[in-house]
């Protein structure tokens, strides 16, 4: 595979479970980015890892949580979120956060719908 | 502070038309400007970027953007439009220092007919 793959593309989930997003780059990049697509509204950067460590996190509940093994994976866990948490959550990665305007590229995203 | 705005929330045009989607952005230097599109149900993919030189950049698709830094403005044109250019357009902003962010604007959709 290409560039960047999310999984899954659908989720649907209640307030109470627990699951996982997972994101994998083969782009050989070293930063990988979360962001949140609401509706009307500009994507949200979440968090950002470089060369697999955390160097951004824009105030995000604590219900969302990252994980960075590596850095080709991304994943984005997920536990008692609310209805308003329903979104479209992108990741991205670039080549590193010290190369100043280097291009992002974006998965498809992960269609998550609370219920 | 940072930030992007894309005046149009949508934009309809006729197959073969000319295209320009507006952006504006606010930032103290000089920035580096993105354009990416995203058709329903997919990611972002990046159309052209200015980081520095020629003020007209050239993109895939046949796309082109002119950066007026007189007018703090960044905005995407094309000659044709084709029907499969429907989709929503995304102008972005990014910063001179290490940190890499980019900031967007909420959009534009453009609506192709026949």
């Amino acid at each position: 595979e290409t560039g960047v793959t999310q999984t899954p593309r659908h989720l649907v989930m209640g307030m109470t479970n627990k699951k996982s997003l997972k994101c994998e780059q083969h782009l050989g990049h070293n930063a990988m980015y979360w962001y949140k697509q609401s509706a009307k509204k500009p994507l949200e950067l979440m968090f950002v890892y470089n060369f697999k460590e955390q160097t951004e996190n824009n105030s995000v509940p604590s219900r969302f949580s990252p994980e960075c093994p590596n850095s080709s994976h991304l994943f984005l866990h997920l536990h008692t979120l609310q209805p308003e948490d329903s979104a479209l959550y992108l990741c991205a990665s670039s080549q590193d956060r010290g190369t100043s305007g280097s291009s992002q590229y974006f998965g498809p995203g992960t269609r998550l719908t609370v219920l | 502070a940072q930030s992007v705005t894309q005046p149009d929330i949508h934009i309809t045009v006729s197959e073969g038309a000319s295209l320009e989607l507006r952006c504006n952005y606010s930032y103290g230097a000089t920035p580096y400007l993105f354009w990416y599109v995203q058709s329903p149900g997919q990611g972002l993919q990046l159309l052209l970027k200015y980081f520095s030189g020629d003020t007209l950049v050239q993109g895939i698709k046949g796309f082109e953007a002119e950066f007026k830094r007189s007018q703090s403005s960044f905005n995407l044109r094309k000659p044709s439009v084709h029907w499969s250019d429907a989709a929503e357009y995304f102008c972005a902003v990014g910063v001179q220092t290490g940190a890499n962010n980019l900031f967007f604007g909420t959009g534009t959709r453009l609506t192709v007919i026949p």
